[in-house]
């Protein structure tokens, strides 16, 4: 049974440009959480969406934006990046609300 | 809102020795979860608890669900140069709003 698979692993912008990150969760899972981790920083909560609803959101502007697809899919939008926006950002899957969370790999990305 | 306080943040052991890490809260968990993050990772799931009192083993990592389900805690025995890594403690929100709860990990260095 494949993982969850974030894409892509890496990744490079400028301040000013978007970013669209992408999460596959594991098949059969229908929430998707993602998660920013900058160093120090341990693991800060964006958002988390369950049957293409957003359920919770987390204290983050709203140039942080996502959603998810009726395949369970979901991406994560960053406008006007900003410097500070460089980190590791992570998805997790879980089988419904209230079971335990996969992660992925993460998805690096630098600001420049 | 709901808490979870890892301790130490970081230790520094030998390797061959064993290691303990706990983690509390003011509040009670229903499950508790131990995740390790390598370094550029996602996190990995290592030990779910599900009742209070709970021993859990997973080759060298012990974990338990402590009795008033505000604590519990992680031992890893004979400890080895891969085990090098954040640990999380992590757990369902009591809340309604199922969210995830992670403490801010400690983060174990193993002297060669």
């Amino acid at each position: 049974k494949a993982g969850v698979t974030q894409t892509p692993r890496y990744l490079i912008k400028t301040r000013g440009q978007q970013v669209t990150l992408s999460c596959s969760p594991i098949s059969g899972h229908r929430s998707v959480s993602w998660y920013q981790q900058t160093p120090g920083q341990g693991l800060q909560f964006l958002f988390e969406y369950f049957s293409e609803t957003q359920r919770n959101k987390g204290n983050f502007p709203g140039r942080f934006s996502g959603r998810q697809f009726s395949n369970s899919r979901s991406e994560m939008n960053v406008s006007t990046l900003e410097l500070g926006d460089s980190a590791l950002y992570l998805c997790a899957s879980k089988r419904t609300v209230n079971t335990e969370a996969f992660f992925g790999q993460g998805t690096r990305l630098t600001v420049v | 809102g709901q808490q979870l306080n890892q301790s130490p943040q970081s230790m520094f052991i030998q390797e061959g020795e064993d290691v303990s890490m706990n983690c509390t809260s003011s509040s009670i968990f229903n499950t508790w979860l131990w995740y390790k993050q390598d370094p550029g990772e996602g996190p990995v799931l290592l030990i779910a608890l599900y009742k209070a009192g709970e021993l859990t083993s997973n080759g060298r990592l012990t974990a338990q669900f402590g009795i008033t389900r505000k604590d519990s805690f992680l031992n890893i025995s004979a400890s080895i140069p891969s085990d090098v890594g954040i640990y999380f403690c992590a757990g369902p929100s009591m809340n309604r709003d199922d969210k995830i709860i992670f403490g801010k990990g400690t983060r174990l260095h193993i002297l060669p």
